[in-house]
C-alpha cells in the first residue's frame, strides 16, 4: 500500500531533550515535507527536500534540523525542544517538485513539559 | 508568508444538502489551487485541483470555482453526506520557480459538520 508513515505518533517529552521524528515513504517520491498544525494557524511548512541531499526551510524552520540520506527517509530533528514546539506534525510527500498533490502521513501529536 | 485565507471558520449543513466552502487569496502568482479535507486524527488527504487558467473543475459529488478577478476560490460538496464532516483546507502552489518551487501554502481551514 502506497503511504507515508510517521513514528512515534504520540510523543510527551520535557525541555531540552534531543527528539527524532522520523518520516518514510514507499512511492518513491523525490520531494519530502515537514508542516506543523497548530489551532487557527492551519499547516506551517517548517523544512522541505526537493531530493537526496537536498533540503531548504520552509516557513518556521528555527528549531528545527531534518536530513535527507535516502530517498525514501526524511527525519525531523529537534535539539533542544521548547514549550512552543508543542504541535501536530505532518511529514509529506509528492512524486516532485512540480507536483501540486501531495500525500500526507498520519501526523505525530508532540507535547514539550 | 501565508497569503490564503477562508471567509467562515464554520459551516453547519443538514445531510442532503449542498455545502460551499470559500476561500480568498492573495497572491495573482498561484499556478495552482488545491483542496484538502482532513478527518479527525488523519492527515490532509487531497481532493480536487485547479489550474489558474480555469474557472472552473468537476469530480466525483464536488466542483471547485476560480474568480480571478475578486482572488476567490470555491469548493462545494453536491448532496453532503456525514461523511464529509472534516475540516477543509484550500492550498495554492506559486509556481515552478525560485523559492516557492515545489511549496504549498495553505489556509486555515473550515470544519464542516454535517447533521443527519
Amino acid at each position: 500500500e502506497a503511504q507515508v508513515t510517521q513514528n512515534p505518533r504520540y510523543l510527551i517529552t520535557v525541555t531540552g531533550k534531543k527528539l527524532t521524528v522520523t518520516c518514510s515513504q514507499n512511492m518513491n517520491h523525490e520531494y519530502m515535507s515537514w508542516y506543523r498544525q497548530d489551532p487557527g494557524l492551519g499547516l506551517r511548512q517548517i523544512y522541505y527536500s526537493m531530493n537526496v541531499e537536498v533540503t531548504d526551510k520552509g516557513d518556521v524552520p528555527e528549531g528545527y534540523k531534518v536530513s535527507r540520506k535516502e530517498k525514501r527517509n526524511f527525519p525531523l530533528i529537534l535539539e533542544s525542544p521548547s514549550p512552543n514546539q508543542t504541535s501536530l506534525y505532518f511529514c509529506a510527500s509528492s512524486l516532485s517538485a512540480f507536483s501540486y498533490e501531495q500525500y500526507f502521513g498520519p501526523g505525530t501529536r508532540l507535547t514539550v513539559t | 508568508g501565508e497569503s490564503v485565507g477562508l471567509h467562515l471558520p464554520t459551516l453547519s449543513v443538514q445531510e442532503g444538502d449542498n455545502s460551499i466552502i470559500n476561500c480568498a487569496y492573495s497572491n495573482s502568482a498561484s499556478d495552482y489551487f488545491i483542496w484538502y479535507k482532513q478527518e479527525s486524527g488523519k492527515g490532509p488527504q487531497f481532493i480536487i485541483d485547479i489550474r489558474s487558467n480555469m474557472d472552473k473543475r468537476q469530480g466525483q459529488r464536488v466542483t471547485v470555482l476560480l474568480n480571478k478577478t475578486v482572488k476567490h476560490l470555491s469548493l462545494q460538496i453536491a448532496a453532503t453526506q456525514p461523511g464529509d464532516s472534516a475540516v477543509y483546507f484550500c492550498a495554492e502552489k506559486m509556481g515552478d520557480r525560485g523559492s516557492t518551487l515545489g511549496r504549498l501554502y495553505f489556509g486555515r481551514g473550515t470544519q464542516l459538520t454535517v447533521w443527519p
